[in-house]
């Protein structure tokens, strides 16, 4: 069975443009959050989905948004880029009749 | 809030050494407890996940146990080797919601 996916792996953009981030859970999951790791705040939490569901959101500004289809594909959008930004974004999947979460490979985002 | 805690930062050891790294948090109201271990650049990879109503899991030289009454986990590494050098991060579930609240991590380094 594969694994979570996220596409693309690496992505360089400048002040003030906008990304989208998509991340393809694993087969049979319906549920679906992201997290961004940055050296000096560590992993915060972003958003979960489920059942094309936000269920749950992080402390971070609207600039942050999200969505998730029927399949359970997962994408999240981030406008007006902030050098700030510059982060490894994960995504998890986890399926309804267990409790661990797998991660993806993520996707590195650097602001310029 | 939940606050979760790693201690230590950072550690050195020689291949063959029984290792112990810690993990407090603040609130005992958990779901669940996970372990992770993330290599430089890479997603996350589980580990050990400890329900709430259990006191340890084992898989090969990892040991974790968990007493939630303190907010405390720890996670034993019987026989280390370098490859098991790495970041391992600990995150809690709260109940009710797929969010993990991850520890700061402890960057582990097992040299020949």
């Amino acid at each position: 069975k594969a694994g979570v996916t996220q596409t693309p792996r690496y992505l360089i953009k400048t002040r003030g443009q906008q990304v989208t981030l998509s991340c393809s859970p694993i087969s049979g999951h319906r549920s679906v959050s992201w997290y961004q790791q940055t050296p000096g705040q560590g992993l915060q939490f972003l958003f979960e989905y489920f059942s094309e569901t936000q269920r749950n959101k992080g402390n971070f500004p609207g600039r942050f948004s999200g969505r998730q289809f029927s399949n359970s594909r997962s994408e999240m959008n981030v406008s007006t880029l902030e050098l700030g930004d510059s982060a490894l974004y994960l995504c998890a999947s986890r399926n309804g009749g267990e409790d661990t979460q797998y991660f993806g490979p993520g996707t590195r985002l650097t602001v310029l | 809030k939940q606050e979760v805690t790693q201690i230590p930062a950072a550690l050195s050891v020689p291949e063959g050494e029984n290792l112990v790294l810690n993990c407090s948090f603040t609130d005992s109201a958990i779901y669940n407890l996970q372990w992770f271990r993330q290599d430089p650049g890479k997603g996350l990879t589980s580990l050990l996940l400890i329900q709430s109503s259990q006191r340890e899991q084992t898989s090969g030289r990892l040991n974790a146990s968990l007493d939630k009454s303190s907010g405390r986990s720890t996670l034993y590494i019987a026989a280390s080797q370098p490859g098991d050098s790495a970041t391992y991060l600990c995150a809690v579930r709260p109940r009710n919601t797929d969010k993990l609240i991850f520890g700061t991590g402890t960057r582990l380094q097992v040299f020949p």
